[in-house]
C-alpha cells in the first residue's frame, strides 16, 4: 500500500544550526508532495511544497529537496530558531484517480531548537 | 482575511453517542477535507466535499459521515462513538482543481471519548 514515512522521529539542534528533516515515500506514482509544520495544540501549517516535475524549491529559510530515483523527501531550515521547534510532518497527494484530493501524512519527526 | 475556524475547540463525550463538528473554509475556498489525528500519529483523511458533496473517502467506517452547506462550510458527523474515536479532527480547505491545490488546515476539535 501507499505510504509516506520518516526516517528520525525526533532531532535536537542548537539554535542558528540547520536542519535537516528526511522522509521516504513508496508511491512512485505521487505528483505533490508537501511539508507541514505542527505546533502544539494547533492544526498543521503548510510550510513548502514540491512538484515531482522538481528536485529543488526554496523558501524563506527553507529549502525542500526531492529524489525520486530513491523517493527520497528532505525539508532543511537555515539558521533554525527556537521558534522552528515543532513537530514536521511530510505528505504526499496524486491528482485524480483514486487518490483525488487525499493526503497521505507520514509519522511526523520532533524538532528541538535549544538556545 | 479569516482562515480555517473549527467548532468546538474541545469536547467530551461518552461512548455510544453522536457528535457533530463543524468547519468553515478558508475564504475563496469552495473544498473541504477532513482528518482524523491519533495522539503521536499524522492525520489520516477521512473524506472530502466538493460541491456539497462527498468527493472522495478514506478508509472509515459509515458511522462517520458528512455534510458540505451551499457556502461551502461542513459538518462532520461521528455516531455511536468508541473510545478509539478520541483524537484531534482536522478540517483543510483548498481551492477547486485538479488535486494539487494546497489544504490548508484549522486548529482542530479535541474531542475525548469516555
Amino acid at each position: 500500500g501507499e505510504s509516506v514515512g520518516l526516517h528520525l522521529p525526533t532531532l535536537s539542534v542548537q539554535e542558528g544550526d540547520n536542519s535537516i528533516i528526511n522522509c521516504a515515500y513508496s508511491n512512485s506514482a505521487s505528483d505533490y508532495f508537501i511539508w507541514y509544520k505542527q505546533e502544539s495544540g494547533k492544526g498543521p501549517q503548510f510550510i513548502i511544497d514540491i512538484r515531482s516535475n522538481m528536485d529543488k524549491r526554496q523558501g524563506q529559510r527553507v529549502t525542500v529537496l526531492l529524489n525520486k530515483t530513491v523517493k527520497h523527501l528532505s525539508l532543511q531550515i537555515a539558521a533554525t530558531q527556537p521558534g522552528d521547534s515543532a513537530v514536521y510532518f511530510c505528505a504526499e497527494k496524486r491528482a485524480g484517480g483514486t487518490s483525488y484530493g487525499k493526503l497521505t501524512f507520514g509519522q511526523g519527526t520532533i524538532l528541538t531548537v535549544h538556545p | 482575511d479569516a482562515g480555517v475556524t473549527q467548532s468546538p475547540t474541545h469536547l467530551i463525550k461518552t461512548r455510544g453517542q453522536q457528535v457533530t463538528l463543524r468547519c468553515s473554509p478558508k475564504s475563496g475556498h469552495d473544498t473541504v477535507s477532513w482528518y482524523q489525528q491519533a495522539l503521536g500519529q499524522g492525520p489520516q483523511f477521512i473524506f472530502q466535499y466538493y460541491e456539497e458533496e462527498e468527493r472522495q473517502r478514506g478508509n472509515f467506517p459509515d458511522r462517520f459521515s458528512g455534510h458540505q452547506f451551499p457556502n461551502y462550510s461542513s459538518e462532520l458527523n461521528v455516531n455511536a462513538l468508541l473510545l478509539g474515536d478520541s483524537a484531534l479532527y482536522l478540517c483543510a480547505s483548498s481551492l477547486p482543481g485538479l488535486g494539487l491545490e494546497t489544504q490548508y488546515f484549522g486548529p482542530g476539535t479535541r474531542l475525548l471519548v469516555l
